[in-house]
């Protein structure tokens, strides 16, 4: 079955170093979302991307995030100059379509920020 | 805004038993379609189900089932016959029809499964 795979599983980084999350949604998917989960918080949403660019975002998704579909499989989440608050659970997911379908997460990237 | 409420932070069930994890959910919008989410230890989020708002029929899968109850705006998980398998933090989740793209989520019910 197909699956939406995330790299790294784990990353470490320096405050204010830059770190890219990697996402390979599921291939035939056209809508591509990003999610963070601070530890024992909820799952917020951050940005979802559609025919290579933003389509939507939240107030989080400040000037220090960026997206990016480099090419035709990978999807990525940039943060320019990492921040302690930034730990979190990142989490990709893909649709087919938009406003219907469901969204199917990878396993996520755990940042860590020291 | 669109709030999710998951009121039950933690519930214990025996195995194959019964339990009901409970959900409500603040919209102002009538086209709307609402999700529960697993995120067992691994951290992945995995669909259970989902509901679109326009059904009257509850939705069922396998041993999972929601109670939709749209004017009280309440969307409850049953979970039937429970194993051990489905112990695990359990999102509700809520999306607007036709626009919005982002899901908001509720702040989970962990569910342990007691043998």
């Amino acid at each position: 079955e197909p699956e939406v795979t995330q790299t790294p599983s784990h990353q470490v980084t320096q405050m204010g170093q830059e770190v890219i999350l990697r996402c390979v949604p599921i291939s035939n998917h056209l809508y591509f979302y990003w999610y963070r989960q601070i530890l024992g918080q909820k799952v917020e949403f951050l940005v979802s991307f559609y025919n290579n660019e933003i389509s939507e975002k939240s107030e989080i998704f400040d000037d220090q995030f960026s997206v990016e579909r480099p090419d035709g499989s990978n999807f990525t989440l940039k943060i320019r100059s990492t921040k302690l608050e930034d730990s979190a659970m990142y989490f990709c997911a893909s649709s087919f379509l938009r406003a219907t379908d469901t969204q199917y997460f990878g396993p996520g990237t755990r940042l860590t920020v020291l | 805004a669109q709030t999710v409420t998951q009121s039950q932070p933690e519930m214990s069930v025996q195995e194959a038993e019964t339990v009901t994890l409970s959900c409500t959910y603040d919209t102002s919008e009538s086209d709307y379609y609402l999700f529960w989410y697993k995120q067992p230890p691994s951290r992945q989020m995995i669909l259970v189900i989902r509901q679109e708002a326009y059904k009257q029929q509850n939705a069922t899968e396998n041993r999972f089932s929601v109670n939709f109850q749209k004017a009280a705006k309440s969307f409850s998980l049953k979970i039937s016959d429970s194993q051990l398998g489905d112990a695990a933090m359990y999102f509700c989740a809520y999306r607007i029809g036709g626009g919005a793209d982002g899901l908001t989520f509720g702040k989970g019910t962990h569910l342990i499964i007691q043998p």
